[in-house]
């Protein structure tokens, strides 16, 4: 069956400009997770929806990210005024249920920041 | 919250070889301990887990053990093939999600 799926898989972009991208999670799972990979670093996690609860957004490193998750299926990251700090891959992923459980990533937005 | 150390950071083996990577945590209340392995240009993809009411779980080459009082736990994998060439991540459980290590890129020559 289909995977988590991401888009763009690459993104450029200048200082100052803002960008989003998009997670398609697996159908039917109710959790989905953002996590960012810098270069030799493991997996930050960023925000974490479960049905309809509230996120846990006590991963994002700036009031510049916010994340959405519509009708608990499809959601976007969006970073305002990027800085190159931000460039890196961005990592999706979703679970049946939630907790610890396994976890399906995407294969990840590169972000580049000019 | 969690705290997750991974060791070592590489580890180069010869085929067929054996290769030991190994994690410790914080938190004496985890109870579950997955292992990911994540290939160029993908992202990372579970290969094994055990939770705290096991010792050791072996799936074909690769194993995990976990010592709850020393509070670390360990990947094992035998017969080392180029393929298994990925980085590889341990976890255990944070606030609402995963708390990962750095992460140990495995480099298997031929």
């Amino acid at each position: 069956g289909a995977g988590v799926s991401q888009s763009p898989s690459n993104k450029v972009t200048e200082k100052g400009k803002d960008v989003e991208l998009r997670c398609d999670p697996i159908s039917g799972h109710t959790a989905l997770y953002w996590y960012r990979q810098s270069l030799g670093q493991g997996l930050e996690f960023l925000i974490y929806f479960q049905g309809n609860s509230a996120p846990d957004k006590s991963g994002l490193p700036s009031d510049r990210f916010s994340a959405e998750r519509t009708g608990g299926s499809v959601s976007t990251l969006t970073i305002q005024r990027t800085q190159q700090e931000d460039s890196a891959v961005y990592l999706c992923a979703s679970s049946r249920l939630a907790g610890y459980n396994e976890q399906f990533f995407g294969p990840g937005t590169r972000l580049t920041v000019l | 919250g969690e705290n997750v150390e991974q060791h070592p950071s590489t580890l180069s083996v010869q085929e067929g070889d054996s290769a030991v990577i190994k994690c410790t945590y914080s938190d004496s209340a985890s109870n579950y301990f997955p292992w990911y392995k994540q290939e160029l240009g993908k992202g990372p993809q579970l290969i094994i887990d055990i939770r705290s009411n096991v010792g050791e779980k072996k799936d074909q080459r690769i194993a995990v053990t976990l010592n709850k009082t020393a509070k670390h736990f360990s990947l094992h994998i035998t017969e080392t093939q180029p393929e298994d060439s990925a980085v590889y991540f341990c976890a255990a459980p944070g606030y609402s999600t995963l708390t990962f290590g750095k992460g140990t890129m495995l480099l298997v020559s031929p």
